[in-house]
């Protein structure tokens, strides 16, 4: 079965830093491609990052170029977010997929002073 | 940006019903690989999305062949045929050809 595991969420000020993980199980890690979703209050979904299997192509949104990095390890079949310079608008759950075709539970990510 | 512009916005519908939500794409959604990457996903009350169709047409794992995607190019529509209990909740149609990814506004389907 498919799992997904996100962590790392929480409460943060803005311009502070969050890393999130993404623990993955139920198949082979480094043959997907993974993204990052989010998702805030009341509001539709919102891609937010990708990365190929290999980890070698990373791809994201404009409002989070330059903040915000994905990563993974395919070793520990795990996927990151790195998200610095936070802002208020960056408050959301975020999702981790599997190439958007499942998902994991989310992470709720609020930042405020 | 592709922008995938989705209705209606809601629906109510009674058990057994039938219904279909549309998706239109301001942009082709054919990749240079000759494949569709349209998906439909449903978000239960509070839970996670679900992905039921990918690429068009195809059923996602689990999914009951009650959906059934459609469509081609710029235009794509899902159908649900006997509406049950389990199936309320928002769904979403995304794309996945054209980066950045882009998801419609969402179809919030309720209880007459």
């Amino acid at each position: 079965e498919v799992q997904l595991v996100e962590s790392g969420g929480g409460l943060v000020q803005p311009g502070r830093s969050l890393k999130l993980s993404c623990a993955a199980s139920g198949f082979t890690f480094s043959n997907y491609y993974m993204a990052w979703v989010r998702q805030a209050p009341t509001k539709g979904l919102e891609w937010v990052a990708s990365i190929t299997n290999s980890g070698g192509s990373t791809y994201y949104r404009d409002s989070v170029k330059g903040r915000f990095t994905i990563s993974r390890d395919n070793a520990k079949s795990t996927l990151y977010l790195q998200m610095d310079s936070l802002r208020s608008e960056d408050t959301a759950t975020y999702y981790c997929t599997r190439a958007l075709g499942y998902w994991g539970q989310g992470v709720m990510v609020t930042v405020s002073s | 940006d592709v922008v995938m512009t989705q209705t209606p916005p809601s629906l109510s519908v009674a058990i057994g019903q039938s219904v279909s939500i549309s998706c239109k794409s301001s942009q082709s959604l054919v990749h240079s690989d000759g494949k569709t990457y349209l998906n439909w996903l449903l978000q239960n009350p509070g839970q996670s999305p679900k992905r039921l169709i990918y690429q068009v047409s195809n059923l996602g794992s689990g999914v009951p062949d009650r959906f059934s995607g459609t469509g081609s190019e710029k235009d794509f529509t899902l159908k649900i045929s006997r509406v049950e209990a389990e199936d309320l909740g928002v769904y979403h149609c995304v794309q996945a050809t054209h980066v950045p990814y882009t998801f419609g506004a969402g179809t919030k389907l309720e209880l007459k």
